[in-house]
């Protein structure tokens, strides 16, 4: 099965933190996706990576920045927190020559920003 | 551009009775369709997807779905609800390498 992890499961972190959201996926898929979730819009998309080095804007960028060093390693970055990034973030990957374009979840970061 | 309207951001059933989520989508090429479920406090989880094969389309869980091009609907349907259907669901639309694009939701509720 394919496992795509999140390294925490809920954070609370304080206006103007830098913070991190790790995930990593372990199917050697090309194609890793950061989502946000918020009651009622549900998920809209912040950044994608279709490769290693390789980082796409999606819908919503601004206020965050991702890493993606190595292949099974895509990492959110909020250089400085604000209440209004209090959300559910949601980590997905999929392999490039998935015709169906399918992703695989990992089971979310809920964050609190004071 | 492609989208996704789910109407409905609420839907209460009771159960034995018929689930029916409705789904509409907008896209200028042939889409890729897909309906996830989310229970509390977990990720999404694949019910079912179409990818222009047949399109009425059997998922997990006795979930199925229409694709009807005419109308530009994707709506999911189960005969017979169950206590355990109870989440939030979300239909999601791309045209294959393309990020997927989601519905805001509908949330399930299921009464005994």
């Amino acid at each position: 099965d394919v496992k795509v992890t999140q390294s925490s499961r809920y954070l609370v972190k304080r206006t103007g933190e830098k913070v991190f959201l790790e995930c990593v996926q372990d199917m050697d898929h090309e194609n890793m996706f950061w989502y946000r979730q918020d009651p009622g819009l549900g998920l809209r998309l912040i950044y994608f990576s279709y490769d290693v080095k390789m980082k796409e804007k999606g819908d919503i960028p601004e206020g965050y920045s991702v890493s993606r060093e190595k292949k099974e390693r895509f990492s959110l970055i909020l250089e400085s927190a604000s209440t209004n990034q209090t959300s559910m973030y949601l980590c997905a990957s999929r392999p490039t020559d998935a015709n169906t374009g399918e992703l695989f979840f990992g089971e979310g970061s809920r964050l609190t920003v004071l | 551009a492609q989208s996704v309207t789910q109407l409905g951001s609420h839907v209460s059933v009771s159960e034995g009775a018929l689930v029916l989520l409705r789904c509409n989508y907008s896209s200028s090429v042939p889409p890729y369709l897909f309906w996830y479920v989310q229970y509390p406090n977990q990720g999404l989880q694949l019910l079912l997807k179409y990818t222009s094969a047949a399109t009425l389309v059997k998922g997990i869980n006795g979930f199925e779905a229409e694709f009807k091009k005419s109308e530009t609907s994707f709506h999911l349907t189960k005969p017979s609800a169950h206590m355990s259907d109870a989440a939030e669901y979300f239909c999601a639309v791309n045209s294959g390498n393309t990020p997927l694009v989601f519905g805001k939701g509908t949330r399930l509720s299921v009464i005994a």
